[in-house]
């Protein structure tokens, strides 16, 4: 059965700096690994989407990795700032089930 | 281009009531999927349809939980009798292919 653990559950840290947050995964038997931010009371909205096959994506500050071999993805935020605070939730799509297995989230604060 | 929409976004109902949730996926997706998520948690798969048919839904209690998808388009998912543990969140997401899944902005459930 796959699992997903995101680590660390809860990190805060002042406005400007560079940041990363891990996810890891059980089963390398997968389609894709999606990174979504959830904000209070709302709902998921995608960061990154990186494919089996890709090592990587960008979009703006956010940088995504994926080793598949290891179970390993990171994101990386640069620069960060107030407005990114929020829950960062790693899910990956298993290979032949079409679903997505999420982690518990990481919940980030970046103080002002 | 609309995103999936959900209604209601809060609902507060008494124990051993029933209740509905309603969702309608981007047009043009075919894939329709449930998700519960409790506080703290990341969201776990209740049903997966694949246009008006339901394709997983190994993990939907089926003994009180039900949910269909007559015309392939819109989904009602529905409890009853409802229980204090089924508080939590109910995600609707879609996708057009095996790839990226968009989700609404979820309902709230409360049971007292």
């Amino acid at each position: 059965k796959q699992e997903v653990t995101q680590i660390p559950a809860a990190l805060s840290v002042p406005e400007g700096e560079n940041l990363v947050l891990n996810c890891s995964f059980t089963d390398s038997a997968i389609y894709n690994l999606q990174w979504f931010r959830q904000d209070p009371g709302k709902g998921l909205t995608s960061l990154l989407l990186i494919q089996s096959s890709q090592r990587e994506q960008t979009s703006g500050r956010l940088n995504a990795s994926l080793d598949k071999s290891s179970g390993r993805s990171t994101l990386y935020i640069a620069a960060s700032q107030p407005g990114d605070s929020a829950t960062y939730l790693c899910a990956v799509n298993e290979l032949g089930a079409q679903k997505l297995v999420f982690g518990q989230g990481t919940r980030l604060t970046i103080n002002p | 281009e609309a995103g999936v929409v959900q209604s209601p976004r809060y609902k507060i109902i008494e124990k051993k009531q029933p209740v509905a949730f309603w969702c309608n996926p981007i047009s043009g997706h075919n894939t329709l999927y449930w998700y519960l998520q409790n506080l703290g948690q990341g969201p776990e798969l209740l049903i997966r349809y694949e246009n008006e048919e339901a394709v997983d839904d190994s993990q939907l209690p089926k003994d009180r939980f039900s949910a269909e998808r007559l015309k392939g388009v819109d989904s009602t998912l529905k409890i009853q009798p409802a229980e204090l543990g089924d508080s939590a969140v109910y995600l609707c997401a879609s996708s057009r292919t095996v790839n990226e899944q968009f989700f609404g902005p979820g309902t709230r459930l409360t049971v007292l």
